[in-house]
């Protein structure tokens, strides 16, 4: 596509439900990455893919946040027995290398 | 911990007159900077961005400073318009991660 596209882009959750946030990045872009935008906050890095290696894992902040890539394409977002403080704007990014970076719009989680 | 920091949360400035935000940063290590523009509902856009070997770099109608004696960046807007009202962020990458550190960023404003 055009741009990155991510999926929903609102999602409200109980607390204690799983969620699972969709990523497409751009046709080609080799790099992913997964940012938490809480609400006045700047970016949290959470995951980096790249190609075939393994992912840099570092930024999750619980052992309750996984994310998969599927092909070296589609990105997948878990986040398994939300909590309030889960609730933030969840951006997915995509490039050919560190610089130039594309974000997508973002998924809205609240966590009700 | 990477920290960047800005000054001021949120600034105003009549149309027509340059806008400076600025930012601090805490890893002397960090060898390439970005600027990103986000608007309510959307993902940080790239603005523009510097090298460490560099002191200045000029876009259209935005010029980044980077003062590495004093850890400063700044992003100077030209002339701003209604359309540049958004959230500022600045990022910082510290040679060998893999990831931007963003900071918090500044609201700008601008009054028609």
């Amino acid at each position: 596509g055009a741009g990155v596209s991510q999926s929903p882009s609102n999602k409200v959750t109980e607390k204690g439900k799983d969620v699972e946030l969709r990523c497409d990045p751009i046709s080609g872009h080799t790099a992913l990455y997964w940012y938490r935008q809480s609400l006045g906050q700047g970016l949290e890095f959470l995951i980096y893919f790249q190609g075939n290696s393994a992912p840099d894992k570092s930024g999750l902040p619980s052992d309750r946040f996984s994310a998969e890539r599927t092909g070296g394409s589609v990105s997948t977002l878990t986040i398994q027995r939300t909590q309030q403080e889960d609730s933030a704007v969840y951006l997915c990014a995509s490039s050919l290398a560190l610089y130039g970076y594309t974000f997508g719009s973002g998924t809205r989680l609240t966590v009700v | 911990g990477e920290s960047v920091g800005l000054h001021l949360p949120t600034l105003s400035v009549q149309e027509g007159d340059n806008s400076i935000i600025n930012c601090a940063y805490s890893n002397s290590a960090s060898d390439y900077f970005i600027w990103y523009k986000q608007e309510s509902g959307k993902g940080p856009q790239f603005i523009i961005d510097i090298r460490s070997n560099m002191d200045k770099r000029q876009g259209q109608r935005v010029t980044v400073l980077l003062n590495k004696t004093v850890k400063h960046l700044s992003l100077q807007i030209a002339a701003t318009q209604p359309g540049d009202s958004a959230v500022y962020f600045c990022a910082e990458n510290p040679s060998g991660a893999n990831n931007l550190f963003f900071g918090t960023g500044t609201r700008l404003t601008v009054i028609p």
